[in-house]
């Protein structure tokens, strides 16, 4: 059965420097899309970043990147330059594209931006 | 436009009594989720609708949990005989397709069973 864990409930972070959120997940399947999704205190879950694992290049949005090791299965969350408005909670997820509709989020990493 | 709507924002019920939690999702969008965020835990699938096809209903936790999507566009998950763990914040989600496009959330539905 595919997991997504996140080995780190809370992380803390000086505003303006780098933090990486860690995410590993367990699969047979080759086709997948892997997901970091942000929730803030409002609660409404937004969509940070997204990659396919076929797709060898790591994707960028702005200050978030990932390093995405598809053979150690390990995506983790780079935040570069992190503002006090990055502070919430970081959910990892993943999705199958081969048979029966799979969508798996991790527990969720807690981020604290310090002024 | 209009993001994903959800009502009501909270609901506090008795034990034993029925829940309907709406969700209102993105004009256009053919795919629509249901999750369950239980306190200091991640999202738990629920239910999936992809257009017309059959819903996946695999993540449901028991027969008291049912969902329809009218129209292909509103959707309500109902909870009957609510019992004091299903008190968590239920999310909805759209997206344009499928489940590997990027899904918009709404608001949650907090739900305390007493």
């Amino acid at each position: 059965a595919q997991t997504v864990t996140q080995s780190q409930p809370e992380m803390s972070v000086q505003e303006a420097e780098t933090v990486t959120l860690s995410c590993t997940y367990d699969t047979s399947e080759s086709d997948y899309y892997l997901f970091w999704y942000k929730q803030p205190p409002s609660r409404q879950m937004i969509l940070v970043i997204r990659q396919e694992a076929y797709k060898q290049q790591n994707a960028t949005e702005n200050r978030f990147s990932v390093n995405f090791q598809k053979a150690a299965k390990s995506f983790s969350l780079k935040i570069s330059d992190s503002q006090l408005g990055d502070a919430a909670m970081y959910f990892c997820a993943y999705v199958t594209t081969s048979g029966t509709y799979k969508y798996i989020f991790g527990t969720g990493t807690r981020l604290k931006v310090l002024a | 436009g209009a993001g994903v709507s959800q009502s009501p924002s909270n609901k506090v019920t008795e034990k034993g009594k029925d829940v309907e939690l709406r969700c209102d999702p993105i004009s256009g969008h053919t795919a629509l989720y249901w999750y369950r965020q239980s306190l200091g835990q991640g999202l738990e699938f629920l239910i999936y609708f992809q257009g017309n096809s059959a819903p996946d209903k695999s993540g449901l936790p028991s027969d008291r949990f049912s969902a329809e999507r009218t129209g292909g566009s509103v959707s309500t998950l109902t909870i009957q005989r609510t019992q004091q763990e299903d008190s968590a914040v239920y999310l909805c989600a759209s997206s344009i397709q499928g489940a590997t496009d990027t899904q918009y959330f709404g608001p949650g539905t907090r739900l305390t069973v007493l």
